[in-house]
C-alpha cells in the first residue's frame, strides 16, 4: 500500500533557527497537506498544496510540492517556542478521499 | 462556529467493557472520518461515513469495532470487549466535500478521545 516517509523523525533546535523537513511517498500525489499537532490536541491544517512545483507560505511557514509529485517540503523560518509540536505530512489515502499520514517530525525548540 | 466536537476527551475502560466515542462534525459538514493514533505514530484511517451510510471501512478491524452516523445526532465509534491494544487516541475529522478518486479532501480534526484500557 501507499506509504509516506517523513524525515527527520525529531529535531532539537535553538529559538531563531530555521527548520526544514520533508516527506516522500511511494506513489504520485496530486495533493499534499501539512498538519501540526500539539500535545493533547488534534492535527491542525497548516498548508495545502495542489500543484506540482507549487510554493505556498503561511506566515513563517513555507511548503513546496515537489516536481516529481512524490515529495513535499516544509520550512519554518526563525523558529519560536510555540512552534513545538509534531508536524505531519498527508496525502490522498485511497479512492474515498481519506488521508494517509506520515509518522511525523517532532520539533523541540529551546528558548 | 464550533469545530469538530469529540467526547469524551478521556475514557478509561477495563478489558472486556465497551467504549463509545462520539463526534459531532463541523456545521455544514456531512462527511465524517475516524482515525486512530498510537503513541509516537501517525494517524491511521479507520472509517469514512456520510449520513446513514458507511462509505469506506477498509481501515477498521473486522471484529469488535463498528461505526455509525445516524440521520440525527453525532457519529459514534463503538469498540466492544476492549483489549489493552485498543488504548490509543481516536480522532474524528469532517469535511464538507464528498471523497473523490485520487484526490484529498482537507479534513478538519477534533481534539480526540483518548482511550485507556486497564
Amino acid at each position: 500500500g501507499q506509504q509516506l516517509n517523513q524525515s527527520p523523525q525529531s529535531m532539537f533546535i535553538q529559538e531563531g533557527e530555521d527548520v526544514s523537513m520533508n516527506c516522500t511517498s511511494s506513489s504520485i500525489f496530486n495533493t499534499w497537506l501539512w498538519y501540526k499537532q500539539e500535545p493533547g490536541e488534534g492535527p491542525v491544517l497548516l498548508i495545502a498544496l495542489y500543484k506540482a512545483g507549487e510554493l505556498t507560505s503561511n506566515g513563517r511557514l513555507t511548503a513546496q510540492f515537489g516536481i516529481t509529485r512524490k515529495d513535499s517540503f516544509l520550512n519554518i523560518s526563525a523558529s519560536i517556542p510555540s512552534d513545538v509540536g509534531i508536524y505531519f505530512c498527508a496525502g490522498p489515502g485511497g479512492s474515498q478521499g481519506n488521508l494517509i499520514f506520515g509518522k511525523g517530525t517532532k520539533l523541540s525548540v529551546k528558548p | 462556529n464550533a469545530g469538530v466536537m469529540q467526547n469524551p476527551r478521556h475514557l478509561v475502560r477495563r478489558r472486556g467493557q465497551e467504549a463509545r466515542l462520539r463526534c459531532s462534525p463541523m456545521k455544514g459538514h456531512s462527511h465524517v472520518y475516524w482515525y486512530r493514533q498510537l503513541p509516537e505514530e501517525g494517524l491511521k484511517f479507520m472509517v469514512y461515513l456520510q449520513k446513514e451510510n458507511i462509505i469506506d471501512e477498509s481501515g477498521m478491524p473486522k471484529e469488535r469495532f463498528s461505526a455509525e452516523f445516524p440521520k440525527e445526532g453525532p457519529s459514534i465509534l463503538r469498540i466492544q470487549q476492549v483489549v489493552r491494544g485498543d488504548s490509543a487516541a481516536y480522532f474524528c475529522a469532517s469535511s464538507p466535500l464528498a471523497g473523490r478518486n485520487s484526490g484529498a479532501n482537507v479534513l478538519t480534526f477534533g481534539a480526540g478521545s483518548r482511550l485507556t484500557v486497564l
